[in-house]
């Protein structure tokens, strides 16, 4: 069954320490892994997918298939990346995403 | 332009009556996706529309749920006899939605429609 994991429901650190929101998946094939977030008041946007190995706002995700892992860094967090976190693969074939149940990070000063 | 709207923002409505929520998607987008999010629940896949065709339902919790799309545009989600447990926040997203293609559009997302069922 294709699942998506993410451990951490809630993720608090100060201002200016390293981060990362974790994200194990389960789907047969090669998925393509994604980063949503969601800012108060805001609506869902899409962060970064992993084909694109960029860096979106400081954050990076690396592609472990090994581990089935696509985890969310960033090594100095700011207060405005308070947000809700999504991690979403989508199958090779088909448009459909799969959300994790979402991980909100709070940045304290 | 404009991007994906949803109305209402918010409705209340008594438990055993149908509700419909309405989504604009952005123009030119042929993919059309439909989500709830509940609290502890995460981002539920509902239905995805290419077109006005729904190639994928499979994420509709019941019968009581249905949707559809015409003149490739505009969508409404109809929930029959609502239940308490209905109560959620409706997300709708378009994205350019090439069919069959391997490549990914970004999907854009509504503001939306925050249900509560009395």
């Amino acid at each position: 069954a294709q699942r998506v994991t993410q451990p951490e429901k809630l993720l608090s650190v100060f201002k200016g320490a390293p981060v990362e929101l974790k994200c194990n998946y389960s789907y047969s094939g090669s998925p393509e892994l994604f980063w949503y977030v969601q800012y108060s008041r805001q609506r869902l946007q899409l962060l970064l997918r992993h084909i694109s190995r960029e860096s979106i706002k400081g954050f990076t995700a690396d592609l472990n298939k090994g581990e089935t892992s696509f985890h969310l860094k960033k090594p100095f967090a700011q207060e405005e990346d308070s947000a809700m976190y999504y991690c979403a693969p989508k199958p090779t074939s088909g448009s459909r995403l799969t959300f994790g149940e979402g991980t909100q990070l709070t940045v304290n000063p | 332009g404009a991007g994906v709207s949803q109305s209402p923002s918010n409705k209340v409505t008594e438990k055993g009556k149908d509700v419909e929520l309405r989504c604009d998607p952005i123009s030119g987008h042929t993919a059309l996706y439909w989500y709830r999010q509940s609290l502890g629940q995460g981002l539920e896949f509902l239905i995805y529309f290419q077109g006005n065709s729904a190639p994928d339902k499979s994420g509709l919790p019941s019968d009581r749920f249905s949707a559809e799309r015409t003149g490739g545009s505009v969508s409404t989600l109809t929930i029959q006899r609502t239940q308490q447990e209905d109560s959620a926040v409706y997300l709708c997203a378009s994205s350019l939605g090439l069919a069959g293609s391997r490549s990914y559009n970004e999907q854009f997302f509504g503001p939306g429609t925050r249900l509560t069922v009395l």
